[in-house]
């Protein structure tokens, strides 16, 4: 059964640094997915990344995706406050539509 | 607003009544998704339609727990005789089955339930 593990599982950073949050999982994921979830709110999809050497990049935010290693990372450049907020990585397996989520990396930007 | 909607946003109940909550998703969104999120943990799966066909259920819905989505658009979560172990955020979200979303996930804002 897939399992996903993330670290940090908390992270405080100040603004301008850069920081990368990883994103281990147990077995063949299809699809990798990273989600920003904000205090209170839903979650916001930021990424999908389907195969292997897939990067995606958003503001200032890049994503990429190494299933030799079955690892994900999500890099932060330059952090600001606002993307202080919880994200997630996920993953599914075997054709299920069953995402299967880590415990999230809780960021905090200061300035 | 054209996300999905989730009702009601809170929910408090007693110990052994029934819940029943409301997703509705993006239109034309033939995939649906329950999850359920407690504090400081990531959303676990709980069952996924494709249109009306309950398709996928996650060994966590136990016999307390039934969802339906009769005609594919709407769809509803019950919970019979709460526990206070039930108390979580309850979230939908759906998925176009083409297009380039396919792939994405859209979550609502879920329904908050406390059992007391």
């Amino acid at each position: 059964e897939l399992k996903v593990e993330q670290n940090p599982l908390f992270l405080s950073m100040q603004e301008g640094k850069n920081y990368t949050i990883y994103c281990n999982y147990s077995t063949t994921s299809d699809r990798l997915y990273w989600y920003r979830q904000d205090p209170g709110k839903s979650l916001e999809s930021l990424f999908v990344l389907l195969s292997n050497g897939a990067v995606k990049q958003e503001g200032r935010l890049m994503a990429s995706l190494d299933t030799k290693a079955r690892l994900s990372t999500l890099h932060i450049t330059a952090a600001v406050h606002d993307l202080s907020a919880t994200y997630f990585c996920a993953g599914t397996q075997g054709g299920s539509e069953k995402l299967v989520f880590g415990k999230g990396t809780k960021l905090t930007v200061n300035p | 607003d054209t996300g999905v909607s989730q009702d009601p946003r809170h929910k408090i109940t007693k110990r052994g009544q029934n819940v029943t909550f409301r997703c509705d998703p993006i239109s034309e969104h033939n995939r649906l998704y329950w999850y359920r999120q407690t504090l400081g943990q990531g959303p676990e799966f709980l069952t996924y339609f494709q249109n009306e066909a309950q398709l996928e259920k996650s060994r966590l819905l136990s016999d307390r727990f039934s969802a339906e989505r009769p005609k594919g658009s709407f769809s509803t979560l019950e919970i019979q005789r709460t526990e206070q172990g039930d108390s979580a955020m309850y979230l939908c979200a759906s998925s176009p089955s083409l297009g380039q979303d396919n792939e994405k996930l859209f979550f609502g804002s879920g329904t908050q339930l406390s059992v007391l």
